[in-house]
C-alpha cells in the first residue's frame, strides 16, 4: 500500500514569507508526528496529533510555527515569518496507534533565504 | 525527559564482515522503547529494529540484532555479513509511551567493497 507522502519535496523561500508542508499519512493511522532535521543531525520532535487533536505541541520552537490536521488525516505544517534559520528538512510519520512503528514520508527540505 | 547519545560519529567495515554501533540513553519513563533507524542520502527514514524495554529478550531481524542492556542504558546494534547496501546514516532513538520518538546524533556507516 502507500507510505506516507509529503509535498513539495523541496521549497525555496524568501525570508519574512509564509510556507505551508503538507504530509499525507497512511490511511487509517490515527497517531501522527512532525520532526524536523537540520543538516548532519538527528530529528527532533515538532508536534504530535492523536486523530485530529494536537496532544503534544512542546517541540514547536516558538509561535511562528502551526500545525493543523483538521479530519484526523492530512496534516499542515505551518511557518509564518521564515526566518533562514528554519531551513531543515521537514519530516513526518505516521502510526497505527501512539504505540505503533512509525512510518516516514521522504521529507520536505526547506530553504529560507 | 529523554536523552539519547551515538559516540561513533563514523564507523567503516569490509564486505561480509560485522559491526557494531553503540548507543546509550536516559529516561525517566518506565513504559518505553527503543529503536534504530536507518537513512541512506534519499534521506527516507527506515525502521531496521526496535525493542521493547520490558521485554529482556533481544531483538533480531535477520542480519541485525541488538544488545539491550536495561541496567547500563545501552543499546547497541550489531550488523552480519554487511553488505554495500547498508551503507547509510543510523539513528538510536528511543519513544515516551505515546511514540514521541528522540533520536541520537547519528553515526555514519560506511561498508567497502
Amino acid at each position: 500500500g502507500a507510505g506516507v507522502s509529503q509535498t513539495p519535496s523541496n521549497k525555496v523561500t524568501e525570508k519574512g514569507k509564509y510556507v505551508e508542508l503538507r504530509c499525507d499519512p497512511i490511511s487509517g493511522h490515527t497517531a501522527l508526528y512532525w520532526y524536523r532535521q537540520s543538516l548532519g543531525q538527528g530529528p527532533e520532535f515538532l508536534i504530535y496529533f492523536q486523530g485530529t487533536g494536537a496532544a503534544d505541541d512542546s517541540g514547536l520552537p516558538n509561535d511562528r510555527f502551526f500545525a493543523v490536521r483538521p479530519e484526523g488525516s492530512v496534516s499542515t505544517l505551518k511557518i509564518q515569518r521564515t526566518e533562514r534559520g528554519d531551513s531543515a528538512v521537514y519530516l513526518c510519520a505516521s502510526s497505527l496507534t501512539s504505540q505503533g512503528t512509525q512510518y516516514f514520508g521522504p521529507g520536505t527540505r526547506l530553504l529560507v533565504l | 525527559a529523554q536523552t539519547v547519545t551515538q559516540s561513533q560519529p563514523e564507523m567503516s567495515v569490509q564486505e561480509a564482515e560485522t559491526v557494531t554501533l553503540s548507543c546509550t540513553y536516559d529516561t525517566s519513563e518506565n513504559n518505553y522503547y527503543l529503536f534504530w533507524y536507518k537513512q541512506p542520502p534519499s534521506r527516507q527514514m527506515i525502521l531496521v529494529i526496535r525493542q521493547e524495554a520490558y521485554k529482556q529478550q533481544n531483538a533480531t531481524e535477520n542480519r541485525f540484532s541488538v544488545n539491550f542492556q536495561k541496567a547500563a542504558k545501552s543499546f547497541s546494534l550489531k550488523i552480519s555479513d554487511s553488505q554495500l547496501g547498508d551503507t547509510a546514516m543510523y539513528f538510536c532513538a528511543s519513544s515516551t509511551s505515546y511514540g514521541k520518538l528522540t533520536f541520537g546524533q547519528g553515526t555514519i556507516l560506511t561498508v567497502h567493497p
